[in-house]
């Protein structure tokens, strides 16, 4: 099976702008989480969907928003870019709920 | 809240020694805990997870042992060589939301290296 993707893979931003990753799981899973990576703050959840509904949802200001299509393909935007939005954003997908969950390439987004 | 501590940030050994990386968590409804691996520039990559309801778990060069009382887990890498170079996280997860479904907390990931 194909692993997950992401697209795009690298990303220049302005401040104020908004911007849309998308995300398409490994096939048959319906399950997808997005985190975002910095170096000084690890690996942060953001929210959780399935079956096209978000589950979970982190710490996150409402700029953070996403969205799970009915092929289980995801997609997060973050509206009014800041600098510090500056990440690596990966995206995981599962089977099911509650199970082991499997690392997209990334995207990675820098806001100038 | 919810809050994975991981210790330590970096760790250095020698080729054939062995490494142990130790976590805590918070949450005692915690009941999954996974290790990844991070190579640089690439996606985390699960190495071995444990539920709660086994104390250790192993994977040739590869355990994790896990203490529910005390709310700490660790990872254990024996024999390292160069290629377990990488950067390590656990996690635990964490339910909740309106449907109680877990999410997982992220430790802040140990920089392991191993040299020849």
């Amino acid at each position: 099976k194909a692993g997950v993707t992401q697209t795009p893979r690298y990303l220049i931003k302005t401040r104020g702008q908004q911007v849309t990753l998308s995300c398409s799981p490994i096939s048959g899973h319906r399950s997808v989480s997005w985190y975002q990576q910095t170096p000084g703050q690890g690996l942060q959840f953001l929210f959780e969907y399935f079956s096209e509904t978000q589950r979970n949802k982190g710490n996150f200001p409402g700029r953070f928003s996403g969205r799970q299509f009915s092929n289980s393909r995801s997609e997060m935007n973050v509206s009014t870019l800041e600098l510090g939005d500056s990440a690596l954003y990966l995206c995981a997908s599962s089977p099911q709920v509650q199970e082991t969950q499997y690392f997209g390439p990334g995207t990675r987004l820098l806001v100038l | 809240g919810e809050n994975v501590e991981q210790h330590p940030s970096t760790l250095s050994v020698q080729e054939g020694d062995s490494a142990v990386i130790k976590c805590t968590y918070s949450d005692s409804a915690s009941n999954y805990f996974p290790w990844y691996k991070q190579e640089l520039g690439k996606r985390p990559q699960l190495i071995i997870d444990i539920r709660s309801n086994v104390g250790e778990k192993k994977d040739q060069r590869i355990a994790v042992t896990l203490n529910k009382t005390a709310k700490h887990f660790s990872l254990h890498i024996t024999e390292t060589q160069p290629e377990d170079s990488a950067v390590y996280f656990c996690a635990a997860s964490n339910p909740g939301g309106p449907y109680n479904t877990d999410k997982l907390i992220f430790g802040t990931g140990t920089r392991l290296q191993v040299f020849p």
